[in-house]
């Protein structure tokens, strides 16, 4: 069955420590990929995400993330993070079949970062 | 531009009661996605509406059902309501989806449904 997989369902960091916080999928075919953003109090909004072409996307606030097809992952990360950045943050794969199109969204990693 | 608009913002119902909620899609888009935020879950995918449409659904039983109207806007029925029905219902819309496809979703502030 096709699933996305986020490793972290809590994380706790200080500030200026990096982050990395890990998606999996299991699907073979074609995939979009996104991470999504939930500031305390706001909507869910797009941070970056990944078409086609360099796997390796930049969104905003500094994040980035690494499409790496073989191992079926898309990972976030930035070098330093900030207090601004505790919110939950949600991986998504939006797969492509001949019946459609279909976004599965992680469990959700709630990250809190220590000022 | 005004973004995704979700009514009620809080609903309560009881147990076997039917719920209804409300969309209102970004201007122009013609995609609607529902999906249940249940504690600990994540997002999980009710059902997809595009051009008037359903186009897909998760896997929910069919006492959830809903429909899109002639200007987008979308309803989220659920019947015979189940404790385990309270959750954050988001709705998301996008461009057509069909005429390309991977367009990012816009959320809502989303419906807060109770059931006791």
């Amino acid at each position: 069955a096709q699933s996305v997989s986020q490793h972290n369902h809590h994380v706790i960091l200080s500030e200026a420590a990096s982050l990395e916080l890990g998606c999996n999928y299991s699907y073979g075919g074609t995939v979009n990929l996104f991470w999504y953003v939930q500031y305390p109090g706001q909507h869910l909004q797009l941070l970056l995400k990944y078409f086609s072409g360099d796997p390796l996307v930049k969104g905003i606030k500094g994040f980035e993330a690494e499409f790496i097809k073989s191992k079926f992952s898309f990972n976030l990360r930035k070098p330093s993070v900030q207090w601004s950045d505790t919110a939950e943050y949600f991986c998504a794969v939006l797969l492509k079949n001949t019946g459609g199109f279909k976004t599965i969204f992680g469990a959700g990693t709630r990250l809190f970062v220590k000022a | 531009e005004a973004g995704v608009t979700q009514s009620p913002t809080h609903l309560i119902k009881t147990r076997g009661q039917q719920a209804t909620l409300r969309c209102s899609p970004i201007s122009g888009h013609t995609s609607v996605y529902w999906y249940q935020q249940a504690l600990g879950l994540g997002l999980q995918f009710l059902l997809w509406y595009d051009e008037g449409e359903e186009r897909n659904r998760g896997n929910f039983p069919p006492r959830f059902s809903g429909r899109q109207f002639p200007n987008y806007s979308s309803e989220l029925n659920v019947n015979a309501l189940e404790l385990e029905d309270s959750a954050l219902y988001l709705c998301a819309s996008s461009p057509s989806a069909t005429s390309g496809g991977g367009d990012t979703q816009y959320f809502g502030p989303g419906t807060r449904l109770t059931v006791l």
